[in-house]
C-alpha cells in the first residue's frame, strides 16, 4: 500500500511571500488533515476534510492560511503572505476512518521562512 | 478545548533498560489515546493506542496504561533497544471530536 505523498520537502521563502503544499493521501481515505509541527512542539492541527467538505478549521489562521481538497482527494495548502513564525514542517495525514483514529503521516515539507 | 502535556521532554536510559513516558489530559471525556514514534527526519507512526474502555494494552515490548480518574495515561518500553530511540509523542481525542490534541513529544535516547 502506498503511504501519504507530500511535496515538496523542502521550501525556503522569504516573508511576505507565498507558498503550496501538495498531498496525495492514501487511495480510499475519506478524512485528511493538514498539521502544523514547530520544532520541538507536537503537531497542531490546521484543518480536517472529510471527502470534499471541512470538518474543523477551528486553528487555521484563515487571514493567511487556506487549503482545499477538490473532488475529495488530493489536497493543497497555500500561506498567503508568510510570516517568520510560519517556518514549520507541514504534515499530511489520512485516515479510512471518520473519528481520528487510525492516521497515516506523510513524510511532511519543511518550510523556513527568511 | 483539550490539553496535553508530556514529560519528560528528553529521556535518556541504557540498553536493555526500561523506559517511561506519562502524559495528562484535561478533558475527563477524551476517550481515544495514541501515542507515535517519529524518528529523525521521518513522518509519525502509530505503535500503540487505547481506548477509555481499558486499563492496558500490550504489543511485544511496548505497553500503554490508562489512569482515568487522574486523567492520565503512560507508555512503557521494556528491554529497550538502539532502534527504539526517536521522538515519542502521546494524543488525546476529545469526546463528540474527530481529531487529535497531541503532546509536546518526548526525546528518547538509547545509549549502547
Amino acid at each position: 500500500e502506498a503511504g501519504v505523498a507530500q511535496s515538496p520537502r523542502y521550501k525556503i521563502i522569504e516573508k511576505r511571500q507565498s507558498v503550496a503544499f501538495w498531498c496525495n493521501p492514501i487511495s480510499g481515505h475519506a478524512t485528511l488533515y493538514w498539521y502544523q509541527q514547530i520544532l520541538g512542539q507536537g503537531p497542531k492541527l490546521l484543518i480536517q476534510f472529510q471527502n470534499n467538505g471541512v470538518v474543523d478549521d477551528s486553528q487555521l489562521p484563515k487571514d493567511r492560511f487556506s487549503a482545499e481538497r477538490l473532488k475529495g482527494v488530493d489536497s493543497t495548502l497555500k500561506i498567503q503572505p508568510a510570516k517568520l513564525e510560519d517556518s514549520a514542517v507541514y504534515l499530511c495525514a489520512s485516515s479510512p476512518r471518520t473519528d481520528g483514529e487510525t492516521q497515516y503521516f506523510g513524510p511532511g515539507t519543511r518550510l523556513l521562512v527568511l | 478545548g483539550e490539553n496535553v502535556e508530556q514529560h519528560p521532554s528528553t529521556l535518556s536510559v541504557q540498553e536493555g533498560d526500561s523506559a517511561v513516558i506519562k502524559c495528562t489530559y484535561s478533558d475527563s471525556a477524551s476517550n481515544y489515546f495514541p501515542w507515535y514514534k517519529q524518528e529523525l527526519g521521518k513522518r509519525p507512526q502509530l505503535i500503540i493506542d487505547i481506548r477509555s474502555n481499558v486499563g492496558e494494552k500490550k504489543d511485544q515490548r511496548i505497553a500503554v496504561t490508562l489512569n482515568k480518574t487522574a486523567k492520565h495515561f503512560s507508555l512503557h518500553i521494556t528491554e529497550t533497544q538502539p532502534e527504539d530511540s526517536a521522538v515519542y509523542f502521546c494524543a488525546a481525542r476529545p469526546q463528540g471530536a474527530q481529531k487529535l490534541v497531541f503532546g509536546q513529544g518526548t526525546r528518547l535516547t538509547i545509549n549502547p
